[in-house]
Formats: C-alpha cells, sequence, structure tokens
C-alpha cells in the first residue's frame, strides 16, 4: 500500500526562523509530488516537483526532491505569523497518473 | 478568478437522508476529484471524472455513493442514506487535463464541504 510520512507532525516556532518540513514516501510507480497548504480549509498548491535535485523557490519558501531516497522537503524562510497552516505533502503515482496520496500534514504554528 | 466552488460549506444531515455536494471546477478544467478528509487522516482519494464519464472510482464505497459530472452543470458527489461514519470534509479539486504529459498536471482545491451527521 502506498505510504506518506510526513514529520514533524507539528512544529511551534517564532517569527524568523527557519524551518524544515519532511515527507518520506513510497509509492509505487512514483511520477510526481506536490506541496500544498492548508488554511481552514482550502488546500493551496505550493509546489510540484518531478526531478531529483532540482530546488523549486517561491519567494521564502522552497523544496527539493530526492527520488533515490524517496522524501522530499520544504523550507520555509524567515517565518511570519501567516505561514502557520497545515503543509501536505502528496506523491503522485500508485498506478495512476493523477492520483495523489496524502500524508497526514505537518501543523506550523508561528508565533509572534 | 474563480478557483474551484463547492458548496455548500457547511451541510448537516441526519441519519438516513441524502446529502448532495456540488463541485464547480476552475473555468477551463475539464478534469474533477474528490477526495475525503477525515478527522485526523489525511486526504483520500474517492473518484476521477471528466466531463460525463467516471475515469477511476477506485476510492468510492460501493455502496451508497455515486459522483457524476454532467455535460452541463457541477460535479455532484451524492451520499444515500447517511451514516454517522460519513461526517468528514468532502474536498473537489480540478485540473485541466490540457498538460501532455498527465504526471505534470496541478490539481488545485476547493474549500470543501463539512458533513456533519447526526
Amino acid at each position: 500500500e502506498d505510504k506518506v510520512v510526513q514529520s514533524p507532525l507539528s512544529l511551534v516556532v517564532h517569527e524568523g526562523d527557519t524551518v524544515t518540513l519532511n515527507c518520506s514516501y513510497e509509492v509505487t510507480n512514483f511520477r510526481s509530488l506536490l506541496w500544498y497548504k492548508q488554511e481552514k480549509k482550502a488546500p493551496t498548491f505550493l509546489f510540484m516537483l518531478t526531478s531529483s535535485g532540482i530546488e523549486k523557490k517561491s519567494g521564502r519558501l522552497s523544496s527539493i526532491l530526492d527520488k533515490k531516497e524517496l522524501f522530499s522537503i520544504l523550507n520555509i524562510t524567515a517565518t511570519q505569523t501567516g505561514d502557520s497552516a497545515i503543509y501536505l505533502c502528496a506523491p503522485k503515482g500508485g498506478g495512476s497518473n493523477y492520483k495523489l496520496t496524502f500524508g497526514k500534514g505537518t501543523l506550523l504554528t508561528v508565533n509572534p | 478568478n474563480a478557483g474551484v466552488m463547492q458548496n455548500p460549506r457547511h451541510l448537516v444531515r441526519r441519519r438516513g437522508q441524502e446529502a448532495r455536494l456540488r463541485c464547480s471546477p476552475m473555468k477551463g478544467h475539464s478534469h474533477v476529484y474528490w477526495y475525503r478528509q477525515l478527522p485526523e487522516e489525511g486526504l483520500k482519494f474517492m473518484v476521477y471524472l471528466q466531463k460525463e464519464n467516471i475515469i477511476d472510482e477506485s476510492g468510492m464505497p460501493k455502496e451508497r455513493f455515486s459522483a457524476e459530472f454532467p455535460k452541463e452543470g457541477p460535479s455532484i458527489l451524492r451520499i444515500q442514506q447517511v451514516v454517522r461514519g460519513d461526517s468528514a470534509a468532502y474536498f473537489c479539486a480540478s485540473s485541466s487535463g490540457q498538460v501532455k504529459a498527465a504526471t505534470n498536471e496541478k490539481l488545485f482545491f476547493g474549500s470543501g464541504t463539512q458533513l456533519s451527521v447526526l
């Protein structure tokens, strides 16, 4: 069965800190990996990674994929209170090229 | 710039009633996916539809659940004779279906419908 493990499950930091969120996966026929930010309810798309070692960046957020070791990390530098959310990792694969398998997420709380 | 629209945001039903959840994909998107999020769990795939076609319903319970995406109008997820265990957040996502390699398709999610069964 496809499996996604995110760590830590929750994290509390102060504004300005840098955080690293981890995602390890076991997915058959891996295609790509997506990161989402879930505030209140709607998961918002952040990144899609398809190749190992190529860092994707968007402002203070960056992410990288290691297809050999089957993990991805999401980095957030100079955190702000608005970064408080659940961050979801979702590899695509499992016998299809469209099905996402989600982890339980990392709950990030950024205190002022 | 309307994103994926779901309604209602909250739905309360008594055991045995029917629940109908609606999803309008992003403009220009023709592929719709439904996911369910139980408390303390990750989102789980339920069904993948294109216009007038169910492509993959492997994540749907065999009984009481059905989904459609008609030629006109929103996609509907229908749950008949709801039970307490159906209480969850139901999310719809859409993609364009236009990217050559489906691997590179990005899914965009709606805000979900929180179903509560009393």
